[in-house]
């Protein structure tokens, strides 16, 4: 099983909609997550970051659920911007190394 | 933008020849943290830097070797690259060791 999975997409919705992206870990003992974006050949981007059950900023929501290990991402109201690929990021230490580690990431496609 | 800079940005060698790839940690960063990402697939740790000596390792082989300066800036080198190593190769700084990770423009490699 990989560490972080995420939904495979891609989602092609159109604008105003909502979307939500959903992503697995394996590691129990992880505290923080962190949901990232990439826009196409350029680097990724922290986008939120999910310390307890949730996170909300604007359009974006996040929400943890520790017992099934499970996080997810919603964007409300979608605008064309939002097109990216979206990256589940959780971090796992390694003795004093905190080494992010991410799933393969979910393509987000706004239409008008 | 991060503060975060990379070079080269792009660059094609050929297999077996060997390849250095440079970051400029953001001002007060002390830890540069290393990714490979495939295409279509997330970054994969490759190692982390702190003070200058390696802090934690991923999965690669000791053809991928690293240096961090005084300065905080950090080097990645690859030796006897191989057709796999093709990928866009990231740099993250941080303020600590468990501190959120900024990320550099990327490098991207083609190996012939």
């Amino acid at each position: 099983r990989k560490e972080v999975e995420q939904d495979p997409g891609p989602f092609n919705v159109p604008e105003g909609a909502t979307v939500a992206f959903n992503c697995t870990y394996s590691n129990s003992a992880s505290q923080s997550f962190f949901w990232y974006r990439q826009d196409c050949r350029k680097e990724p981007k922290l986008l939120m970051s999910v310390y307890s059950s949730g996170n909300e900023d604007g359009r974006f929501t996040a929400q943890l659920n520790r017992a099934s290990q499970y996080i997810s991402l919603l964007i409300r109201d979608s605008k064309l911007s939002d097109s990216a690929t979206y990256l589940c990021v959780v971090p796992i230490s390694s003795g004093s190394a905190r080494q992010l580690t991410f799933g393969s990431g979910t393509q987000l496609t706004v239409l008008p | 933008e991060t503060g975060v800079t990379q070079s080269p940005t792009h660059l094609i060698k050929t297999r077996g020849q060997q390849v250095t790839l440079r970051c400029s940690s953001q001002s007060g960063h002390n830890t540069v943290s290393w990714y490979q990402q495939a295409l279509g697939q997330g970054p994969q740790f490759i190692f982390q830097y702190y003070r200058e000596e390696e802090n934690g390792r991923g999965n690669f082989p000791p053809r991928f070797s690293g240096l961090q300066f005084p300065n905080y800036s950090s080097e990645l080198n690859v030796n006897a690259l191989e057709l796999d190593d093709s990928a866009l190769y990231l740099c993250a700084s941080s303020q600590g060791l468990q501190e959120t990770q900024y990320f550099g423009p990327g490098t991207r490699l083609l190996v012939l």
